[in-house]
């Protein structure tokens, strides 16, 4: 049973392209977490997932961040026009269940803007 | 929300010696505290986690206490070793509509195991 499966592990992007991170949920998990941790910091949520619906959104920034879980296929982190400050790990997680009641974590994906 | 302070942010300790890490959260509602250790370069992983019903669980060096009057949490890890070096993040739940949409997270404890 494969765990929560992010992809790419790293990413480089110059200023002003377009990121777009990808995260698998665990088999059977259909509520889905994007987190991020700049260096040295700890874990800030971002956006909470469940298929086709955006259920809690108030930790992304109001402009170039995009998020999206489709029926099919894996939950999308999309960030338009990287700027420097976006370099940082962005980590999904998955539950069976509300993840205040318990939530798996990917190996996350490091994003590098030069 | 909810706000969650962890202390200490480093932490050293001599291999076999026990070490301690404390968390306080804000909102009396939470029942879920986890406990996460990221070792660099990897996602954060779950290592064990208490409800609101019980005060103390142990899964054989780790345990975790709760004291819900006072709203705090601690980490216990007894006869340490090298590979518990890593940083440990503990969790509480919030969210606006059932109050445990998602997890809002300390800020880290850099523990360091001396050999």
């Amino acid at each position: 049973n494969a765990g929560v499966m992010q992809n790419p592990r790293h990413l480089v992007r110059r200023r002003g392209q377009e990121a777009r991170l990808r995260c698998s949920p665990m088999k059977g998990h259909s509520h889905v977490y994007w987190y991020r941790q700049l260096p040295e910091e700890g874990l800030k949520f971002m956006v909470y997932l469940q298929k086709e619906n955006i259920i809690d959104e108030s930790g992304m920034p109001k402009e170039r961040f995009s998020a999206e879980f489709p029926k099919e296929g894996p939950s999308i982190l999309r960030i338009q026009q990287v700027v420097r400050g976006d370099s940082a790990a962005y980590f999904c997680a998955s539950s069976p269940i509300l993840i205040g009641q318990g939530g798996i974590f990917g190996s996350g994906t490091r994003l590098t803007v030069v | 929300g909810e706000n969650v302070e962890q202390h200490p942010s480093t932490l050293s300790v001599q291999e076999g010696d026990s070490a301690v890490i404390k968390c306080t959260y804000s909102d009396s509602a939470s029942n879920y505290f986890p406990w996460y250790k990221q070792e660099l370069g990897k996602g954060p992983q779950l290592i064990i986690d208490i409800r609101s019903n019980v005060g103390e669980k142990k899964d054989q060096r780790i345990a975790v206490t709760l004291n819900k009057t006072a709203k705090h949490f601690s980490l216990h890890i007894t006869e340490t070793q090298p590979e518990d070096s890593a940083v440990y993040f503990c969790a509480a739940p919030s969210g606006t509509n059932f109050g445990n949409e998602k997890l809002t997270f300390g800020t880290g404890t850099r523990l360091t195991i001396i050999p």
